[in-house]
């Protein structure tokens, strides 16, 4: 099993601030997924990354995988309560699953 | 399209009991997969198909579970003898190749 750990596992913020969540690992993985999913539903796909140290962002998310493709993170600028949500990060490699991290749930407070 | 559909929502059975639950994934994708999450962790994963053929199989997979693809379009998962500790949400997903999967609403599975 290869295991991705996220950080931090809870977070409660304002409205307006911002954040960073991380997803780290030991293994080297050949993409990385990011999901959000709310309650009582399936995740599902913001983002996938596949080059070492590339960046992508999506309104006011940005999401970077890094150099040696362990680990990634996704920050998020002027939190608004619609991000409420279950952030989860994936890894794959050239196999046909993904595996999922401990996920991060993010409370922003009105 | 209308996505991937998991039927029943969920599920409330006797310890004991058999489930099976079914997944309509999108009809364009050729993979399919069957995750497991407990509350407050990410999914686990338990099988995945390639058409018809399942490929893969998760440790996670007792014998008392049983999945099945038939003709490459529907799949459904059967947990037989439900124990308490197969509480969960099941969760089904599609892709077309190796890109990102699309995940259903899920089936929550409580035994009692």
């Amino acid at each position: 099993t290869q295991l991705l750990e996220q950080s931090p596992q809870f977070l409660s913020i304002q409205e307006g601030e911002n954040l960073t969540v991380y997803c780290n690992s030991s293994s080297v993985f050949s993409s990385l997924q990011w999901y959000r999913q709310e309650p009582g539903e399936g995740p599902v796909l913001l983002v996938t990354v596949v080059t070492g140290g590339e960046v992508k962002k999506l309104k006011r998310l940005t999401f970077q995988f890094g150099d040696a493709r362990k680990d990634s993170s996704l920050h998020i600028t002027a939190a608004q309560p619609g991000d409420t949500g279950l952030y989860l990060c994936a890894g794959g490699n050239t196999g046909n699953q993904f595996y999922f991290g401990t996920g991060t749930s993010l409370t922003v407070i009105p | 399209d209308t996505g991937v559909s998991q039927n029943p929502r969920h599920k409330i059975t006797k310890r004991g009991q058999n489930v099976t639950f079914r997944c309509d994934p999108i009809s364009e994708h050729n993979r399919l997969y069957w995750y497991r999450q407990t509350l407050g962790q990410g999914p686990e994963f338990l099988t995945y198909f390639q058409n018809e053929a399942q490929l893969e199989k998760s440790r996670l997979l007792s014998d008392r579970f049983s999945a099945e693809r038939p003709k490459g379009s529907f799949s459904t998962l059967e947990i037989q003898r439900t124990e308490q500790g197969d509480s969960a949400m099941y969760l089904c997903a599609s892709s077309f190749a190796n890109y990102g999967y699309t995940f259903g609403s899920g089936t929550r599975l409580t035994v009692v």
